[in-house]
């Protein structure tokens, strides 16, 4: 199947700082990602789509000018935590689309996930 | 919208015991159906699928059939081993093709 990676796997940050999370899809060119949150021992919660070329669409109740999204090429979006606080540790990942393996994109291939530590 | 419930976990079996973890979903028209696990501290994998009804996915021992009288899409193996221990999450997708997951059960299973 198609392969997600994140960039880095975890980090941990003083509050206030900025940090930026990778996503990849390395075999396959993925017009659309999505990334998650994912809170201990819960589901996975939508955050935005990205959208090569164009401008990421947010979730309701998703701020857009804290979790700062770029599609910069068919293989990478990046995910940009700005000015981070404790309260945004958690888990995120990135899932992309494959459209090329003969299917019709709707199946969804996660990267491993980011573990992010605001002290 | 489209909603999805999965059986409440943890799920805890002994190696090769038989495992059912129940879904159903609520959507309109015609989803795909997916099962994913999620092994300790990394992300999602695509563990099986089905696009249609009456089709069977199929993985890894794993299966799951695409049951549309009854919306339900069941997981299944005939004998689990210790290395199955993990959260599996149940998921639909419609014709937006964004996944509607379930909140996951925890399988645990001891030697």
């Amino acid at each position: 199947g198609a392969v997600v990676s994140q960039h880095p796997s975890r980090v941990i940050c003083k509050s206030g700082t900025s940090v930026k999370i990778e996503c990849r899809s390395l075999d396959f060119q993925a017009t659309t990602m999505f990334w998650y949150r994912q809170f201990p021992k819960q589901s996975l919660m939508l955050m935005a789509t990205s959208n090569e070329g164009s401008k990421a669409t947010y979730e309701q109740g998703v701020e857009k000018d804290k979790f700062l999204i770029n599609h910069a090429s068919l293989t990478l979006s990046t995910l940009t935590v700005t000015s981070a606080h404790p309260e945004d540790s958690s888990f995120y990942i990135c899932s992309a689309r494959d459209f090329t393996s003969g299917g019709k994109g709707e199946t969804q291939y996660f990267g491993p996930g980011t573990r992010l530590l605001v002290l | 919208g489209d909603s999805v419930t999965q059986m409440e976990g943890p799920v805890t079996l002994s190696e090769e015991a038989f495992l059912t973890i129940n879904c159903t979903y609520t959507a309109t028209g015609y989803p795909s159906l997916f099962w994913y696990v999620q092994y300790p501290g990394e992300g999602l994998q695509l563990l099986l699928k089905a696009t249609k009804a009456d089709d069977k996915g199929s993985n890894k021992g794993f299966e799951a059939t695409y049951r549309k009288e009854t919306t339900s899409f069941h997981l299944e193996k005939g004998s689990v081993q210790v290395s199955d221990s993990a959260v599996y999450f149940c998921a639909i997708s419609g014709g937006s093709y964004i996944p509607t997951f379930g909140r996951g059960t925890s399988l645990i299973v001891h030697p």
